[in-house]
């Protein structure tokens, strides 16, 4: 079945540094991929997201390239601030047929904590 | 702009009680998911409708579980016999018609303990 792996966390970084968050993937077909961000005691929010092979999704200084030869979907964004501090999860949909193409598989998660 | 809304947040109860949640997702949406997070964990699928219709349940929704969009609006989640087990957050989702691109709008989610 489908499954995203994601770097483990926790993940400390100063503020002004450079992050990245590795997302790989095994799904079979052509999935559609995400990145949500979730802030402590809040939902998961989108943060990106791209639908096919070399696009690049990018919001609020985050960018993740969509790469089917390495299937990996690596968010990065090239300085950090305290206010990004929070968990991000990967996440991928629709690599199947059917009604069950539309549901979500997600990573474990990565924490990721900016100090000032 | 009403973005998923869920109630209530928490809730506590004791072993062996029932539980009712509900979700009342983005108006114009007609998909709506569920999905189960503990903690430590990535959100897990359970169940899916395409507006009243429920098209996709997971082996994670034990018979305990029930779920139902009566009127392709709000839709409710119920746990009978609760476990242990069944500790951890709720979360609705909502989406409208499209392919699987279209993103998926998570609620704040209800936080189920049982004692």
């Amino acid at each position: 079945g489908d499954s995203v792996t994601q770097m483990e966390g926790p993940v400390t970084l100063s503020e002004e540094a450079f992050l990245t968050i590795n997302c790989t993937y095994t799904a079979t077909g052509y999935p559609s991929l995400f990145w949500y961000v979730q802030y402590p005691g809040e939902g998961l929010q989108l943060l990106l997201k791209a639908t096919k092979a070399d696009d690049k999704g990018s919001n609020k200084g985050f960018e993740a390239t969509y790469r089917k030869e390495t299937t990996s979907f690596h968010l990065e964004k090239g300085s950090v601030q305290v206010s990004d501090s929070a968990v991000y999860f990967c996440a991928l949909s629709g690599s199947g047929s059917g009604a069950g193409s539309y549901q979500l598989t997600f990573g474990k998660g990565t924490k990721l904590s900016v100090i000032p | 702009d009403t973005g998923v809304s869920q109630d209530p947040r928490h809730k506590i109860t004791k072993r062996g009680q029932n539980v009712t949640f509900r979700c009342d997702p983005i108006s114009e949406h007609n998909r709506l998911y569920w999905y189960r997070q503990t903690l430590g964990q990535g959100p897990e699928f359970l169940t899916y409708f395409q507006n009243e219709a429920q098209l996709e349940k997971s082996r994670l929704l034990s018979d305990r579980f029930s779920a139902e969009r009566p009127k392709g609006s709000f839709s409710t989640l119920e746990i009978q016999r609760t476990e242990q087990g069944d500790s951890a957050m709720y979360l609705c989702a909502s989406s409208s018609q499209g392919g699987s691109n279209q993103p998926q709008h998570f609620g704040d989610g209800t936080r189920l303990s049982i004692l």
